[in-house]
């Protein structure tokens, strides 16, 4: 089993307000991944990473910024955070050697911004 | 990027039947992921496929990468209530990134006991 975690698990907020999600991994993965989902719905790719201090946008435009500075944490911001961030998101990692290697997901966070 | 297009969108069976579902590309991939999503979990890897023709199993679930290498299946046989849960085929694509995923938009089952 992966061992990667996602803290909060549920999160309801105010419109305005600055959240981070955190994401950390114990698997010394160097290749990490934030996907946003819409209940029942596909996964889109919103940030990626590489290794420490590499990030990419993804698929998906979002308004979140995401940072790497240590290889094991992942953490995902937004400035100020509107109803229409409301949705789950996923963060996963996937192991260093290996161009197809598989992802590991984390359990989610769900955001609702009242 | 690229689409996969994963069918059927749902499914409704009784216990003991068997499931198949199947997910297709125009475009040729590299790997066949399939994962399983239980309501507000993340996603879970079920079977990897690697190369064309790969047949799979892992306990009740069989997935097959496909010659042309641009679609799979899995199948699901007598199914089980916690079965429940909604299926993703996902993909690297040959021409994409090799580090980025194609997920198909999943197949929700729901198993009647």
């Amino acid at each position: 089993e992966a061992d990667i975690y996602q803290t909060p698990r549920y999160l309801v907020i105010g419109t305005g307000k600055k959240i981070t999600l955190e994401c950390s991994q114990t698997m010394g993965h160097d290749k990490m991944y934030w996907y946003q989902q819409d209940p029942g719905m596909e996964l889109h790719l919103i940030h990626y990473s590489y290794g420490v201090n590499s990030t990419e946008k993804g698929d998906l435009s979002s308004e979140s910024t995401v940072s790497r500075i240590r290889t094991e944490h992942f953490p995902l911001t937004l400035e100020s955070a509107r109803p229409s961030h409301t949705s789950q998101y996923l963060c996963a990692s996937s192991e260093s050697t290996g161009l197809n290697s598989p992802l590991h997901f984390g359990n989610g966070t769900r955001l609702t911004v009242t | 990027g690229q689409q996969l297009n994963q069918s059927p969108q749902s499914m409704f069976i009784q216990e003991g039947e068997d499931v198949s579902m199947n997910c297709t590309s125009s475009s040729i991939f590299n790997t066949w992921l399939w994962y399983k999503q239980d309501p507000g979990e993340g996603p879970v890897l079920l079977i990897a496929l690697y190369k064309a023709g790969e047949l799979t199993s892992n306990g009740r679930l069989t997935a097959q990468f496909g010659i042309t290498r641009k679609d799979s299946f899995l199948n699901i046989s007598a199914s089980i209530p916690s079965d429940v849960g909604i299926y993703f085929c996902a993909g690297h694509h040959s021409g994409g990134s090799n580090y980025k995923l194609t997920f198909g938009k999943g197949t929700l089952l729901t198993v009647n006991p």
